[in-house]
């Protein structure tokens, strides 16, 4: 079992829905966690981080953490045919200085 | 700032063959990372380097070498390729203080053939 888990997908919603990305990890020592945007044949670049229990909006982005229930999301809202990518969920624990990476989800927004 | 900078983008290799991969990173990070993408196995790390001097296994490390040469340059080394190491790898860097993110490289395309 990968300690990082995603849905493969591929998502599709339509332009300007809400699309809801979710992600599982095993560890209960991790810490943080990261959500990281890849367009085919790029590198991953990050969306935003969020540690604390609860929510962390950005932008169009909103993070959600559940820690007793180890679990991470992300929900893109106006949803845009240019956040059609794949999504990259990594968690890190303190003082292990790893990051480890879900198999990411693939979205699609479509016009 | 170029941030994380690996060599080469492309390179094909025949079976057996050897060669190093470069990075280099000018955000003055501690830890540097190497991780191969491969379709449907998302990012999995074969070495990294929490600091100048250390280097520790990841999650796939058989048939790789790394060498941490300074606090700027991390290199990963197959000595001998296999076809199994085809994949894309990308190379990172982080300041792990608090709750900081990995930045990565614009990746190294290998095939093996």
């Amino acid at each position: 079992q990968k300690e990082v888990e995603q849905n493969s997908g591929p998502l599709s919603v339509p332009e300007g829905a809400i699309a809801s990305l979710n992600c599982t990890y095993s560890d209960r020592g991790s810490q943080s966690f990261f959500w990281y945007r890849q367009y085919s044949g790029k590198s991953p670049e990050l969306i935003m981080f969020i540690y604390s229990n609860g929510d962390k909006e950005d932008g169009r982005f909103t993070a959600q953490l559940n820690k007793a229930s180890q679990y991470v999301s992300l929900l893109i809202r106006d949803s845009q045919p240019s956040d059609s990518a794949t999504y990259l969920c990594a968690a890190s624990t303190s003082g292990t200085y790893k990051y480890i990476f879900g198999t990411g989800t693939r979205l699609k927004v479509l016009a | 700032n170029a941030g994380v900078t690996q060599t080469p983008k492309f390179q094909v290799l025949k079976t057996g063959q050897s060669m190093t991969l470069q990075c280099a990173q000018d955000m003055n990070h501690n830890s540097m990372y190497w991780y191969r993408q491969d379709p449907g196995m998302g990012l999995r790390l074969i070495y990294y380097s929490a600091s100048e001097g250390t280097t520790d296994k990841g999650e796939v490390p058989n048939g790789y070498n790394v060498s941490r040469l300074n606090k700027r340059e991390f290199s990963l080394r197959l000595e001998s390729a296999a076809p199994s190491q085809t994949s894309v790898y990308f190379c990172a860097s982080s300041a792990p203080r608090g709750h900081t993110e990995a930045f990565f490289g614009q990746g190294t395309r290998l095939t093996v053939v």
